[in-house]
């Protein structure tokens, strides 16, 4: 059974860091591209941010490229979205989600639950 | 990018059919085949339903189909039913990255 689990969500101030992880099973993680995509309360769906397989192909949202960094470790089945300069509007529950193929140009097949991120003074 | 444009809500009773429109350009919807639509539930996560403008997954009732034309994408849910009642994503390449529309929420009557 695929299973994605996110983690690293809390509450930060504007301009600070967070790194969002997310720990994948029950697939050979490395046969497929991931990605990131968040939901702000009470709003829709937002692409972030995807990676390619082997992690040599990276792209981002217009919303948060430069302040980003999506990264992967396939030894540890894991996808990594770090996360700087937030601000407000960056506030949302971010799934990681699998692409259906080794790059993210299809569909999201498999979603986490999310980790929320709020960001507030 | 531009989210693409889905009406913000679409109903109809049991057994009856219902169409959701998903409006992008020709450097989205229009100009690829990798169109997607996705269930959402209340305080759940998304569930893809079409991948590819009109194939669906394994487990996905085939009530569900999904069209395109030009700019425009199609998703249709026939015979209707009470659990059918979500909101409803629409996604697409976008060249370099991929793009959500607005979501439409479906109400089952």
């Amino acid at each position: 059974e695929v299973q994605l689990v996110e983690s690293g969500g809390g509450v930060v101030r504007p301009g600070g860091s967070l790194r969002l992880s997310c720990a994948a099973s029950g697939f050979t993680f490395d046969d497929y591209g991931m990605s990131w995509v968040r939901q702000a309360p009470g709003k829709g769906l937002e692409w972030v941010s995807g990676i390619n397989w082997n992690g040599d192909s990276t792209v981002y949202g217009d919303s948060v490229k430069g302040r980003f960094t999506i990264s992967r470790d396939n030894a540890k089945n894991s996808l990594y979205l770090q996360m700087n300069s937030l601000r407000a509007e960056d506030t949302a529950l971010y799934h990681c989600a699998r692409c259906s193929t080794t790059s993210c140009y299809s569909a999201l097949d498999y979603w986490g639950q999310g980790t929320l991120v709020t960001v507030s003074s | 990018q531009s989210a693409l444009t889905q009406p913000p809500s679409a109903s109809g009773s049991p057994g009856q059919s219902v169409t959701i429109s998903c409006t992008g350009t020709s450097s989205d919807v229009g100009g690829y085949n990798y169109v997607s639509w996705y269930q959402q539930h209340p305080g759940k996560a998304p569930k893809l339903m079409i991948y590819e403008v009109s194939k669906r997954p394994s487990g996905v009732p085939d009530r569900f189909s999904g069209s395109k034309s030009g700019n425009t994408a199609s998703l249709t849910v026939s015979g209707l039913q009470a659990e059918d009642e979500a909101d409803y994503y629409c996604s697409s390449y976008a060249g370099s990255n991929n793009v959500f529309g607005t979501g439409t929420k479906v109400t089952v009557l």
